[in-house]
């Protein structure tokens, strides 16, 4: 079945400093990719999406390439913020199989921004 | 008005008893899912809804039921809570094909005693 699989958290990062979120995945078909960003006692917001390969999805400052020949998805943001402090998750959704129409998640993704 | 809004916010239970989870959309979604949150496990899917006819169970149904009340509202039931089903709830909702984001709910933080 289809699996997302996330870099290992939690990051911490100083303000301004580059970062990247690794995220791979494996699916039966053409899967739309996605991140989500969950902020301290809310629920999952969309940051950004891709639905085919060599898109890229963009929000926020952040971005991601939807890189199909290496299954990947990565995050990255050029000047990190202490707002930027969250859970992110990837996700994809794809609809081939026993995954039609839903979304899988990976574990997320634990950033913490220092001033 | 939040699009996606769920009842209680915060919920303390005592083991065996019954409780339900209540979600309401005004985005004129057909589709709508629970998923229950756990540390360390990203969220885990236990039933979604394509349409009001039309229910399905999840990775993690055991222990839950729903119900498909109208387009606007879908909930969770505990038949009987244990405390392995503490954890947060989050409600969403999705246009369908073509359509694919997800639109979550503000949470549920239920605890099982």
């Amino acid at each position: 079945g289809d699996s997302v699989t996330q870099m290992e958290g939690p990051v911490t990062l100083s303000e301004e400093a580059f970062l990247t979120i690794n995220c791979t995945y494996t699916a039966t078909g053409y899967p739309s990719l996605f991140w989500y960003v969950q902020y301290p006692g809310e629920g999952l917001q969309l940051l950004l999406k891709a639905t085919k390969a060599d898109d890229k999805g963009s929000n926020k400052g952040f971005e991601a390439t939807y890189r199909k020949e290496t299954t990947s998805f990565h995050l990255e943001k050029g000047s990190v913020q202490v707002s930027d402090s969250a859970v992110y998750f990837c996700a994809l959704s794809d609809y081939s199989g026993t995954s039609y129409g839903k979304l899988t998640f990976g574990q997320g993704t634990i950033l913490t921004v220092h001033p | 008005d939040a699009d996606v809004t769920q009842t209680p916010r915060n919920r303390i239970t005592k083991t065996g008893k019954r409780i339900m989870l209540e979600c309401s959309q005004t985005k004129g979604h057909d589709r709508m899912y629970w998923y229950r949150q756990d540390p360390g496990l990203g969220l885990r899917l236990i039933y979604y809804s394509f349409d009001v006819k039309d229910i399905n169970k999840g990775e993690i149904s055991d222990g839950y039921s729903v119900s498909r009340q109208a387009q606007a509202k879908f909930s969770l039931s505990l038949e009987s809570a244990i405390p392995n089903q503490t954890a947060l709830y989050f409600c969403a909702t999705s246009g369908g094909q073509g359509q694919d984001e997800q639109y979550f709910g503000p949470g549920t933080r239920l605890t099982v005693t």
